[in-house]
């Protein structure tokens, strides 16, 4: 069955430190892709990344980074001196290509508070 | 700002009404999702629609329907209204319906179910 940990429910961090948000997922297909999503205060989702299974190559993006392990299906994400507009609920989302379709599995979602 | 569009921003309806949410895709997008967020289901799909066809169903309950039509623009209606459907509705659009392309989303209705 597919699925999405996000252990984390919330993070509290001072400003410019650095802060991991986990993300364990589960699949039996062996084509799937791996997205994150980050929910500000104003409630809209922007999309941040998207990975495939083949691709196991860390990814930076500015002060983004995600680190893709198939070995512990894990797609971790970590935001470099954090600032306060970082503040939000980050998502992590599975999509199986199996399944033919697009649909989204999502995780819990992680809160970080980021503090000045 | 994503290029998808919903409307309305807000609904307030009391129990056992009809109510029906619009979502326009980003341009060119063949592609529409329909999620729903609250606060104890998390963010659950619950419909695609490809091109004008349903593709797929999650957990849709079956006082809601959508449909997409010849323009693409989508249309999600949930009767019967219950205090438990209050939630954020979010449409998503992507070029084409399958699970390599990333999904766009819209900023959302909240419903509010009185």
């Amino acid at each position: 069955a597919q699925k999405v940990t996000q252990a984390q429910t919330e993070i509290s961090v001072v400003e410019k430190e650095d802060v991991t948000l986990d993300c364990v997922y589960e699949t039996r297909d062996t084509t799937y892709y791996l997205f994150w999503y980050k929910q500000p205060p104003s409630g809209e989702l922007v999309f941040l990344i998207r990975r495939n299974s083949f691709d196991e190559q860390n990814e930076i993006s500015g002060r983004y980074s995600w680190n893709f392990q198939k070995s512990t299906s894990s797609f971790n994400f970590t935001i470099t001196a954090s600032q306060v507009v970082d503040s939000a609920v980050y998502f992590c989302a599975l999509s199986e290509a199996g399944s033919n379709t697009g649909k989204l599995i999502f995780g819990q979602g992680t809160t970080l508070q980021v503090k000045p | 700002d994503s290029g998808v569009t919903q409307t309305p921003k807000h609904l307030i309806t009391a129990t056992g009404q009809r109510v029906t949410l619009r979502c326009s895709p980003r341009s060119g997008d063949l592609s529409v999702y329909w999620y729903q967020q609250s606060l104890d289901q998390g963010l659950q799909f619950l419909i695609q629609y490809y091109n004008g066809e349903e593709r797929a169903k999650g957990n849709i309950l079956e006082r809601f329907s959508a449909q997409q039509f010849p323009d693409l623009h989508s249309e999600l209606n949930l009767s019967s209204l219950e205090l438990g459907d209050s939630a954020l509705y979010f449409c998503a659009s992507s070029a084409t319906g399958v699970s390599s392309y990333e999904q766009y989303f819209g900023p959302g209705t909240r419903l509010t179910v009185t």
